[in-house]
């Protein structure tokens, strides 16, 4: 099982800001099979980004995705007051599928 | 619109058993890889289960062999047949849409309590 881990926990920030979010796999994720979702309280998640890199429909170009093989990097260069949420990457390249345990962004 | 409505939930003892639904609009559920995900109170997201036809579906650990994953095309729903449930297994289930190995459409959820 690919074991992924997201750091920091919580992440503190003021709107405006640019936030970087890690996901670490213990193995390589094959083909890029990677995802992250955002989920605000009470709601379900959203997709943000899959296949490493690409967004999402309908989600707007703050959010990015980057990395390859076993890392892998969220930024949202300049957060908005709507942006305060958490984060789970995902994995699906190989069974079973995963997800980390999560990043919290609050506002500072 | 693509939309997906789970329901089924609600309090069941433990060693009970329970059948959640997930009616699917705006595309047909038999042309597409469809799963369940659920999320235990305050704690963060777990795969459950996944199927794409009946050779193809595969299941957490933490489910095999309680846990059901079915589909009536006719119907355009999903289902997850649950039993012997723990309290381990209280959680919101979400019923999914995957696409690309991502789960791109989500529904509202529906709240499984497993408790005596």
């Amino acid at each position: 099982e690919i074991v992924l881990t997201q750091s920091p926990g919580t992440l503190s920030l003021s709107p405006g800001e640019r936030a970087t979010l890690s996901c670490r796999a213990s193995q390589r994720v094959s083909s890029n099979y990677l995802a992250w979702y955002q989920q605000k309280p009470g709601q379900a998640p959203r997709l943000l980004i899959y296949g490493a890199s690409s967004r999402a429909t309908g989600i707007p170009d703050r959010f990015s995705g980057s990395g390859s093989g076993t890392d892998f990097t969220l930024t949202i260069s300049r957060l908005e007051p709507e942006d305060f949420a958490v984060y789970y990457c995902q994995q699906s390249g190989s069974s079973p599928w995963t997800f980390g345990q999560g990043t919290r962004v609050e506002i500072k | 619109e693509v939309h997906l409505v789970e329901s089924g939930g609600g309090l069941i003892q433990p060693g009970g058993s329970l059948r959640l639904s997930c009616a699917a609009s705006g595309f047909t559920v038999s042309s597409q890889f469809m799963s369940w995900v659920r999320q235990a109170p305050g704690k963060g997201l777990e795969w459950v289960s996944i199927t794409y036809s009946d050779s193809y579906t595969f299941y957490a650990d933490s489910v095999k062999d309680r846990f059901t994953i079915s589909r009536d095309n006719s119907k355009n729903i999903m289902y997850l047949e649950m039993s012997s449930l723990r309290a381990e297994d209280t959680a919101v289930y979400y019923c999914v849409r995957v696409t690309g190995g991502a789960f791109d459409i989500w529904g509202q959820g529906t709240v499984v309590t497993v408790s005596s």
